[in-house]
């Protein structure tokens, strides 16, 4: 048990629509990443922010946004859904160590 | 990309055995680290061997690390059916911030 929430834990969009994610911890863990991970692959990187601010970004496009809030919540917004877009999301935290705290994720579907 | 790639793809074994996945990486890491990921659901962090270690041990689980040939192995003793689960590698290639993952090694312990 991470005690890292994320929410939903399900959601099925359409193309086109936009959707946003949100990922929390009970600790101040003030790191947070963002992985998307397609069915069968390992997770691929694409934020991470620290107190606030981005702080290193993988290859994704623009349309894949984040904020982190002064509490360490964080949300992930996708704009205009594509049929790719279908993955596990996760969220994972970080402290002062190199460890990282996943949360369960969010299954996205977009038909 | 994927900076890892575990192998096997695949692990079938009896409860009792052990079972041992290797990871191979293309670039110098200040670490690699071992996840488990249990049908789709959240990565749960289990050893972190840093680039100047060449073997971790935690419980059931031991690790080593070969910076020469670029690999790491993880062995888990004495399986258990609740070890059935998928297992990922990660290493801090790029930064030590983004995270590079293979696409995992599929182990099942059957009773």
């Amino acid at each position: 048990e991470t005690g890292v929430t994320q929410s939903p834990t399900h959601l099925i969009k359409t193309r086109g629509q936009q959707v946003t994610l949100r990922c929390s911890s009970q600790s101040g863990h003030n790191t947070v990443s963002w992985y998307q991970q397609a069915l069968g692959q390992g997770p691929q990187f694409i934020f991470q922010y620290y107190r606030e601010e981005e702080n290193g970004r993988g290859n994704f496009p623009p349309r894949f946004s984040g904020l982190q809030f002064p509490n360490y919540s964080s949300e992930l917004n996708v704009n205009a859904l594509e049929l790719d877009d279908s993955a596990l999301y996760l969220c994972a935290l970080q402290g002062n160590t190199d460890t990282q705290y996943f949360g369960p994720g969010t299954r996205l579907t977009v038909l | 990309s994927q900076q890892g790639e575990e192998d096997p793809q695949a692990l079938s074994i009896q409860e009792g055995e052990n079972a041992t996945m290797n990871c191979s990486y293309k670039t110098s890491i200040n670490n690699l680290q071992w996840y488990r990921q249990n049908s789709g659901r959240g990565l749960v962090h289990l050893i972190l061997i840093r680039s100047n270690e060449r073997e971790k041990h935690s419980g059931r689980l031991r690790v080593t690390l070969d910076t020469s040939k670029k690999s790491s192995s993880l062995l888990i003793t004495a399986s258990r059916a609740a070890d059935t689960a998928s297992y990922f590698c990660a290493t801090d290639a790029l930064s030590n911030y983004q995270l590079i993952w293979g696409a995992g090694t599929k182990l099942i312990i059957k009773p």
